[in-house]
Formats: structure tokens, C-alpha cells, sequence
């Protein structure tokens, strides 16, 4: 257990819906990220967050956002879904920022399948 | 962007028998890790090693940082090690670059 959560597990939902993903990082970690593990395109990164704070964005759709609250746990939304959102969404979480580097801590993940 | 390729692409071993998993990154890093993603999906850390080597248990990493790459050592192979094996770097950025990994099946 990496003592990094994340909820649902599992998800399905319908073309054009909307949901929320939700990520509470390891005790002490500032820093979340998120990736989205598709079968065509790998583990890709999302965003990351440090301290409430956005950091770095990588292949972020624009339908997609993020967010860090002053609790630190974090939440991923994903609007207007289309089939190819399917995948694998992990959250991660660090000790620090980016800057200095820092071991990753991976969640188990929330398999989000569009119908 | 740095790219991340990872050797061989599928292993199929026999139980207990050793096997050798090879990373290579196009430019110098400051940060890799080795992740295994097991059968049902989470990914394990496995090692922390931007530079030397390191050992837990059966298994052993080495990077050569000036040489850019890494090496994932499995030694008497079980088959509960099956599943896919990542490496991931990063340099001066935010984000990871993960390898599109080996996959390693072990058989009884």
C-alpha cells in the first residue's frame, strides 16, 4: 500500500457525461500529480499540483481540469467524455515540488470506462 | 522532449530462471524510477535510482547516469513477478516520462 487513495475504483458512465475523480495524496506530501494510462498512448502525464498550487500541465485536454484543496487532496474532472477518455487514471504524490527531485508514490487508480 | 525506450518489449521466462530489463533515456536526468504494474493494475515502486546501484531482495537496479541507462536485475524469477515493468525519468521538469515498458510473464 503506497498510502496514496483514490476513489472510485471503478467507473461507467455515458458519452457526453461529466464526473469527478478524487485523489488524497500520502501523509505529508505536498505534491499530487495525475496520469492517464490508455492501451494507444502509455502512461502520460496530466497535471501536477503542489500545495493547492498548479505546477506543470502536460497532455491536459481541455475538457479536463484539476484542482488542489487546502486539505491537499486533490480532484480531477472530465467533462463532456468521449469513448477514447477510457483508460486508467492514477494520481501520485510527492514530498516536495518538482524542483528538487522526489520519489513518486503511485494510487491504485480509477478505471474509468465511456460507453 | 526526452525519449525512454525500454528493452526487450515481451519476456517470457521460466520459473526461477534470471532475466535483465534494460531502460535507455536520450538525455541526462535527475530523477528514475522502476515501477511494476501487476496483473490488476497498480503500479509498485520498485526503486528510487537516479545514479548507482541498489538491491531489495531478488531484485537489483543499476543506472549509469553519464551513460543514460538503467538496468532492472530479477533474479530467480517468481510468478507473481509477472506483469509489466516501467521506467520512468525526469530532468528539471515536473513530470514523469514513462518507458512503454517490458512485459514479463513467468511461468510455472
Amino acid at each position: 500500500d503506497s498510502g496514496v487513495t483514490q476513489t472510485p475504483k471503478h467507473l461507467i458512465t455515458a458519452t457526453g457525461q461529466r464526473v469527478t475523480l478524487r485523489c488524497s495524496p500520502r501523509s505529508g506530501d505536498l505534491s499530487v500529480y495525475w496520469y492517464q494510462q490508455s492501451l494507444d498512448q502509455g502512461l502520460q502525464f496530466l497535471i501536477q499540483y503542489y500545495n493547492g498550487e498548479e505546477r506543470a500541465k502536460g497532455n491536459i485536454l481541455e475538457r479536463f481540469s484539476a484542482q488542489q484543496f487546502p486539505d491537499l487532496h486533490s480532484e480531477l474532472n472530465l467533462s463532456s467524455l468521449e469513448l477514447g477518455d477510457s483508460a486508467l487514471y492514477f494520481c501520485a504524490s510527492s514530498v516536495g515540488t518538482g524542483g528538487v527531485s522526489y520519489e513518486q508514490y503511485f494510487g491504485p487508480g480509477t478505471r474509468l470506462t465511456v460507453t | 522532449g526526452i525519449q525512454v525506450e525500454q528493452s526487450p518489449p515481451d519476456l517470457i521466462l521460466q520459473e526461477g530462471a534470471n532475466s535483465t530489463l534494460r531502460c535507455n533515456f536520450s538525455d541526462s536526468v535527475n530523477n528514475l524510477q522502476w515501477f511494476h504494474q501487476n496483473p490488476w493494475g497498480q503500479l509498485i515502486n520498485l526503486f528510487y535510482i537516479p545514479s548507482g546501484t541498489k538491491q531489495n531482495g531478488r531484485l537489483s537496479a543499476t543506472t549509469v547516469a553519464t551513460e543514460r541507462y538503467s538496468l532492472l536485475y530479477i533474479s530467480s524469477s517468481q510468478t507473481t513477478d509477472s506483469g509489466v515493468y516501467f521506467c520512468a525519468v525526469r530532468r528539471g521538469t515536473y513530470k514523469y516520462i514513462f518507458g512503454t515498458g517490458t512485459r514479463l510473464k513467468v511461468l510455472a
